[in-house]
């Protein structure tokens, strides 16, 4: 069946480092993936997205890679931030389907 | 501030009560969604609206009434609720029914006592 999972639960880094957060995913049909970033309190907050046309797409900060052979999304945050501690969210749709499939989360933790 | 406004923020009711949440989006989307969100538990689809017609309900309880009056309004009304039925709900909008790009509110912690 179809899911969208993450490889990690937990994710800790020091403050300035890079940050790689990574995806899978197992419907062949995606054609579509986005990242959420939410912090306690708060709802999820849009990252950045991309189609399944592109490879690779960047931010401000972040930049998100999409292998489609191996079906596989990560999320890359440069220098990582104090306030980029939260819980990340990939999830996926493909067109016709009325509903984005999250994943669990990766809770990432900045050590200062 | 994403322009999506949920109130209240926290709710304890008990089974047999019934209560609303609300939800308003200043974004001018044409969109509106449910989401359920339990402890541990990727976020679940509730229901769909798009131009105030519901386009989508994933086999939800019928204690859970939606009600979306106008393209910006969204409601959630509750009856009869369980234990079980204790967690963040939320509400997104999007431009359109593409299911691209939510905007998330800031959610209702709901307990069920």
């Amino acid at each position: 069946g179809e899911s969208v999972g993450l490889h990690l639960p937990t994710l800790s880094v020091q403050e300035g480092d890079n940050s790689i957060i990574n995806c899978a995913y197992s419907n062949s049909a995606s054609d579509y993936f986005i990242w959420y970033k939410q912090e306690s309190g708060k709802g999820p907050q849009f990252i950045i997205d991309i189609r399944s046309n592109m490879d690779k797409r960047q931010g401000q900060r972040v930049t998100v890679l999409l292998n489609k052979t191996v079906k596989h999304l990560s999320l890359q945050i440069a220098a990582t931030q104090p306030g980029d501690s939260a819980v990340y969210f990939c999830a996926e749709n493909h067109t016709g389907r009325r509903a984005l499939t999250f994943g669990s989360g990766t809770r990432l933790q900045v050590q200062p | 501030e994403t322009g999506v406004t949920q109130t209240p923020r926290h709710l304890v009711m008990g089974m047999t009560n019934k209560k609303s949440l609300k939800c308003e989006q200043h974004l001018g989307h044409n969109a509106m969604y449910w989401y359920k969100q339990s402890a541990k538990k990727p976020l679940e689809l509730m229901f769909v609206y798009n131009f105030k017609e519901q386009t989508e309900n994933n086999s939800v309880p019928s204690r859970f009434s939606p009600e979306c009056p106008n393209s910006s309004h969204l409601f959630l009304h509750l009856h009869t609720l369980q234990p079980e039925d204790s967690a963040l709900y939320l509400c997104a909008s999007s431009q359109d029914n593409t299911n691209e790009k939510l905007f998330f509110g800031s959610g209702t912690q709901l307990s069920v006592l």
